[in-house]
């Protein structure tokens, strides 16, 4: 089974601080991407990666950025974080033919403080 | 703008009630939609994909269905472990890759 596996599945954050979130990928997709989920606003896309070293926005850029230094890595970078971030972030993966949809990770709960 | 709304927002059935999850959705040229189901802190699991109007994909007690503007999750005779809350995405021909989610449907299969 393809696995995505997310470093953390809790963190606490304070105000201002860098944040990294990390997702990998065991089954050699091409396209990753980060959502964020809040209630009442459903799932809302950040980033997403075509390849290696090639990132697109998605609907909500703002106050991220990411990295994917190799195929099988996607990093969300929260640049300073603020409270308004607090946020369940969920990273996924996917074939570039797509017919199996996304595989998502478990997720990680940021609070920032 | 790809746009999916579900309905109802939340649902609760007895056990063995059968009943429907509906999607609609607007795409220029769809590519795909899909449904998947979520568990309470826990990451989306794909359930189906539907390519083109009439097609249908069974899995347990679940049946998804699609036209060209809506699709339907119908479930058959719920047990308690259906309970989720259950995602229509869509992917048009134009944004290889990328989804449009809706809001989701809870549902609640009481004992």
């Amino acid at each position: 089974d393809v696995k995505v596996t997310q470093s953390s599945r809790y963190l606490v954050k304070r105000t201002g601080e860098k944040v990294f979130l990390e997702c990998v990928q065991d089954m050699d997709h091409e396209n990753m991407f980060w959502y964020r989920q809040d209630p009442g606003l459903g799932l809302r896309l950040i980033y997403f990666s075509y390849d290696v070293k090639m990132k697109e926005k998605g609907d909500i850029p703002e106050g991220y950025s990411v990295s994917r230094e190799k195929k099988e890595r996607f990093s969300l970078i929260l640049e300073s974080a603020s409270t308004n971030q607090t946020s369940m972030y969920l990273c996924a993966s996917s074939s570039p033919g797509g017919g199996r949809g996304y595989t998502f990770g478990s997720g990680t709960r940021l609070t920032v403080v | 703008e790809d746009q999916v709304t579900q309905s109802p927002e939340a649902l609760r059935l007895q056990e063995g009630e059968s009943s429907s999850l509906n999607c609609s959705y607007t795409v220029s040229g769809l590519r795909g939609l899909f449904w998947y189901r979520q568990d309470p802190g826990k990451g989306p699991e794909f359930l189906f994909t539907l390519y083109s109007a009439g097609e249908e994909k069974e899995k347990e007690r679940l049946k998804a269905t699609l036209t060209k503007k809506e699709s339907f999750l119908h479930i058959t005779a719920p047990k308690p472990e259906d309970s989720a809350t259950y995602l229509c995405a869509v992917q048009a021909q134009t944004n290889a890759g990328k989804s449009t989610f809706g809001d989701g449907t809870t549902l609640t299969v009481k004992p």
